[in-house]
């Protein structure tokens, strides 16, 4: 089955500056790949997802890009600020039935 | 707005007792799913189900098993709950036709003491 990989575990970033988390897939067939954030005692919800067929999306402060040579596809969060601290998952899938998870990413923005 | 709903936020089982835990979905999504998310080992799934009356195994079955009797409603069930089944337990729903990921619910907080 699928392994998904992230990293890193742990994340401090100062207000304003930018961070990026990391994952990587080892099954060639996957073509979707959804972020999610899960704030304290919540559900996690998706924040932005990208095809196979493509290889950059952005939305407001958010980008995710996608190398489906290497099997690696990154978060990009720009000009952080305190409500983005959070648990990031990353997650892959063939179509929209099973997903595979990363193991998260704790991202804390300090003001 | 599209809601997956879980009847508890927050439970507390003796050790042996048999569990349930309830999940109901109001978008008609076909696909549904059990998780559970333990600190450092991220999201594991349990069960899932492709339509009414179907189950498959997720990763890890062990010590649980399902019911998806209607379309709407997919249910957890713990046989005889141990200590080592404390965790958060997250159900989600998806469609192919709704083409996005899954859409989760607020979890469900279980202690088994």
């Amino acid at each position: 089955g699928e392994n998904v990989e992230q990293h890193p575990s742990t994340l401090s970033v100062q207000e304003g500056d930018s961070a990026v988390i990391k994952c990587t897939y080892s099954d060639s067939a996957s073509n979707y790949f959804p972020w999610y954030k899960q704030e304290l005692g919540k559900g996690p919800q998706l924040i932005i997802d990208i095809r196979s067929n493509v290889g950059e999306k952005k939305d407001q402060r958010i980008a995710v890009t996608l190398n489906k040579t290497a099997k690696h596809f990154s978060l990009h969060i720009t000009e952080t600020q305190p409500e983005d601290s959070a648990v990031y998952f990353c997650a892959a899938s063939r179509g929209f039935n099973k997903f595979y998870f990363g193991s998260g990413t704790k991202l804390n923005v300090k003001p | 707005d599209v809601k997956v709903t879980q009847s508890s936020r927050y439970l507390v089982k003796r050790t042996g007792e048999k569990v349930f835990l309830e999940c109901v979905q109001d978008m008609d999504h076909e696909n549904m799913f059990w998780y559970r998310q333990d600190p450092g080992l991220g999201l594991r799934l349990i069960y899932f189900s492709y339509d009414v009356k179907m189950k498959e195994k997720g990763d890890i079955p062990e010590g649980y098993s399902v019911s998806r009797e209607k379309k709407e409603r997919f249910s957890l069930i713990l046989e005889s709950a141990s200590t080592n089944q404390t965790s958060m337990y997250l159900c989600a729903s998806t469609s192919e036709v709704a083409n996005y990921g899954y859409t989760f619910g607020s979890g469900t907080r279980l202690t088994v003491v």
